[in-house]
């Protein structure tokens, strides 16, 4: 069947504006998660669904990161007033639910880079 | 808090042989999973093998085995007869709470080896 999805691969846009990154989870996925690579590092949890609600959002790193999944299957990353900091491949991973046992199936990421 | 630790930032080895990449976790929980993930140029990150804190058996999938050493808290991969296909990064993730539970569901993951497997 079909991978975990994220639109768009890349994205570029200036200091200051508003961006939302898309993730389409494997069918039937109930757990939901976003991570950020920074270059040459390993990927940094930012957040985790279990259905539609957010089950721990503390690795949001401020105000600026908010996350929705309001029908417990696509999930948005909206970055408002984005900063050059912001600058990493953002990852999304499904699973089938959130306990420890399964195993998380990552999308190819989107790339965002703010000039 | 929950800690990976890779040590070694890149490797090499021929093709065909076998290879140890390294890791070692540090956590307060007596329950956990430890992952280990491969992340080709390409950018996606490909599941490779599982090992449950409690389980007696190293992990093994195909040619994946985890060396996995409790009281060292050390959750090694081996590769054996590697192939030019094996050249990636490779990253141990490890993710604390019990089978069936949710609690503490994010995945921790070290900083990477970079594997090279040279003809």
């Amino acid at each position: 069947g079909a991978g975990v999805s994220q639109t768009p691969s890349n994205k570029v846009t200036e200091k200051g504006k508003y961006v939302e990154l898309r993730c389409d989870p494997i069918s039937g996925h109930t757990a939901l998660y976003w991570y950020r690579q920074s270059l040459g590092q390993g990927p940094e949890f930012l957040i985790y669904f279990q259905g539609t609600g957010a089950a721990d959002d503390s690795g949001l790193p401020n105000d600026r990161f908010f996350a929705v999944r309001p029908e417990g299957s696509v999930s948005t990353l909206k970055i408002q007033r984005t900063e050059r900091g912001d600058s990493a491949v953002y990852l999304c991973a499904s699973s089938l639910d959130g306990t420890a046992t399964y195993e998380q199936y990552f999308g190819p990421g989107t790339r965002l880079t703010v000039t | 808090a929950q800690k990976i630790t890779q040590t070694q930032p890149g490797m090499f080895v021929q093709e065909k042989e076998a290879v140890t990449l390294d890791c070692t976790y540090d956590t307060s929980d007596q329950s956990y999973g430890l992952f280990w993930y491969k992340q080709p140029s390409s950018g996606e990150m490909i599941f490779l093998i599982y090992q449950g804190s409690y389980d007696e058996q190293n992990a093994t999938e195909g040619r994946y085995s985890l060396n996995f050493q409790k009281a060292r808290k050390s959750a090694n991969l081996v590769i054996s007869a590697s192939q030019l296909g094996d050249s990636a990064m490779y990253f141990c993730a490890m993710r604390e709470g019990a089978p069936g539970e949710t609690s503490g569901s994010r995945l921790t993951f070290g900083e990477g080896t970079q594997l090279t497997v040279n003809p």
